[in-house]
């Protein structure tokens, strides 16, 4: 069965740094980019960053750019966001969602997504 | 930055045709994808590529795409159909992913 598993999230105070993790399963996960999308309360998807298959090409959201890293271990079959510089607005549920076709990022649709991971930046 | 806009809300009768719009500037020569998110879940991939439909997602879900619109339509809509849609695509001027606001579809 194809699987993602999110963690790594939690409370953080503003200006603060977590990391999250995705673990993959069911699937030959270094053949699909991958993406983080989040989900503030109460409001819509907006999507955050995404890697290629191999790692090697990123793409941030500008609200993001500068302050998230996004990594993946092919060997481990995870996806990691890391975030710096936090902000009280960056509160949201964090979904890793996996592209429809292999290859690298683009046009095609997110086919499986994880149960999402809850960040809370307060003080 | 490359924006869709789809209503906040869309009321429909069980058993009647629900519509959702998305709209973008030329969006018909872009790859639309829906999905569908019920409260607590997370997203599920109901369209892709304009008009395809995952397997296991019912016929009664189609979609279009041309001009500045596209459109979700869903037939003899259920009682389960109801949550919050949102359309997708990829800016390649930009090299985002871009969703619409979400529309809440309710089934009176």
């Amino acid at each position: 069965e194809v699987q993602l598993l999110e963690s790594g999230g939690g409370l953080v105070q503003p200006g603060g740094s977590l990391r999250l993790s995705c673990a993959a399963s069911g699937f030959t996960f270094s053949s699909y980019a991958m993406s983080w999308v989040r989900q503030a309360p109460g409001k819509g998807l907006e999507w955050v960053s995404a890697i290629s298959g191999s790692g090697g090409s990123t793409y941030y959201a500008d609200s993001v750019k500068g302050r998230f890293t996004i990594s993946r271990d092919n060997s481990k079959n995870t996806l990691y966001l890391q975030m710096n510089s936090l902000r009280a607005e960056d509160t949201a549920v964090y979904y890793c969602a996996k592209e429809a076709v292999a290859g690298t990022v683009g046009q095609h649709a997110f086919d499986i997504w994880g149960q999402g991971t809850m960040v809370t930046v307060s003080s | 930055s490359y924006v869709l806009t789809q209503p906040p809300s869309v009321s429909v009768a069980p058993g009647k045709t629900a519509r959702i719009t998305c709209g973008g500037n030329n969006i018909g020569s872009k790859s639309v994808h829906w999905y569908q998110q019920k409260p607590g879940q997370a997203p599920v991939l109901v369209i892709y590529y304009d008009s395809d439909r995952p397997s296991g997602i019912p016929e009664r879900f189609s979609g279009s795409n041309s001009g500045n619109t596209a459109t979700l339509t869903i037939s003899r809509v259920e009682a389960g159909d109801e949550a919050d849609y949102y359309c997708q695509v990829w800016d390649s001027s930009s090299d985002h992913k871009v969703f619409g606001g979400g529309t809440k579809l309710t089934v009176l």
